[in-house]
């Protein structure tokens, strides 16, 4: 089975912190994604990665960077918190191709204080 | 402009009977449309795939439709459980070759009771 790990299940920052979120995937896929979910807005796509080194913003990029050195992790960094950015994270990988599953791990819910 | 929309409202229902949940969408073209089911607190795990050249899709309890024409899915929970209880997303790719990307709905909660 797929194993989508995020390195905090709950993390509690300060504004203006500058804060870092790890995932790792262990099935060697080539897609990785980074969401956020709120309450009746549903998952929005913050970044996603096709391969190592390469990154395509998505809908809500403002706020946020990533980095994917390695081909098993992608990292979603908050360069300066603001306590709009107080939500669920959760990041997905798949294999390359339209069509494909995603697999997610099971989520960071960051507050910003 | 672009969305997908899912019953926004909770859908209750008695055990045994079936839940069907839908997902709308708008200025899309989908190639195909995928379900996924959440739990709290879990992120959410992939379903089904349903293909525009395909009508309906089974996998045990669960069945798929997607008319391309009303621009609609149709997710079917059939001799519904408690276990059910959950909230389910569907999604579709853009289009235009993005390679993996989605875009989700904003999910149905079902509640199954016993």
């Amino acid at each position: 089975d797929v194993k989508v790990t995020q390195s905090s299940r709950y993390l509690v920052k300060r504004t203006g912190e500058k804060v870092f979120l790890e995932c790792v995937q262990d099935m060697d896929h080539e897609n990785m994604f980074w969401y956020r979910q709120d309450p009746g807005l549903g998952l929005r796509l913050i970044y996603f990665s096709y391969d190592v080194k390469m990154k395509e913003k998505g809908d809500i990029p403002e706020g946020y960077s990533v980095s994917r050195e390695k081909k098993e992790r992608f990292s979603l960094i908050l360069e300066s918190a603001s306590t709009n950015q107080t939500s669920m994270y959760l990041c997905a990988s798949s294999r390359q191709g339209q069509s494909r599953a995603q697999h997610f791990g099971d989520g960071t819910r960051l507050s910003i204080l | 402009s672009q969305k997908i929309e899912q019953n926004s409202e909770a859908l209750n229902i008695q055990e045994g009977k079936t839940a069907t949940l839908t997902c709308n969408y708008t200025n899309y073209s989908p190639a195909y449309l995928q379900w996924y089911r959440q739990d709290p607190g879990r992120g959410p795990v992939f379903l089904l795939l349903i293909r525009e050249n395909e009508k309906e899709k089974r996998k045990e309890r669960l069945k798929v439709t997607f008319d391309t024409t009303l621009k609609q899915s149709l997710f079917h929970i059939t001799a519904s459980q408690p276990a059910d209880s959950a909230t389910y997303l569907c999604a579709l790719d853009p289009g235009y070759n993005q390679g993996g990307k989605l875009i989700f709905g904003q999910g149905t909660e079902l509640s199954v009771k016993p």
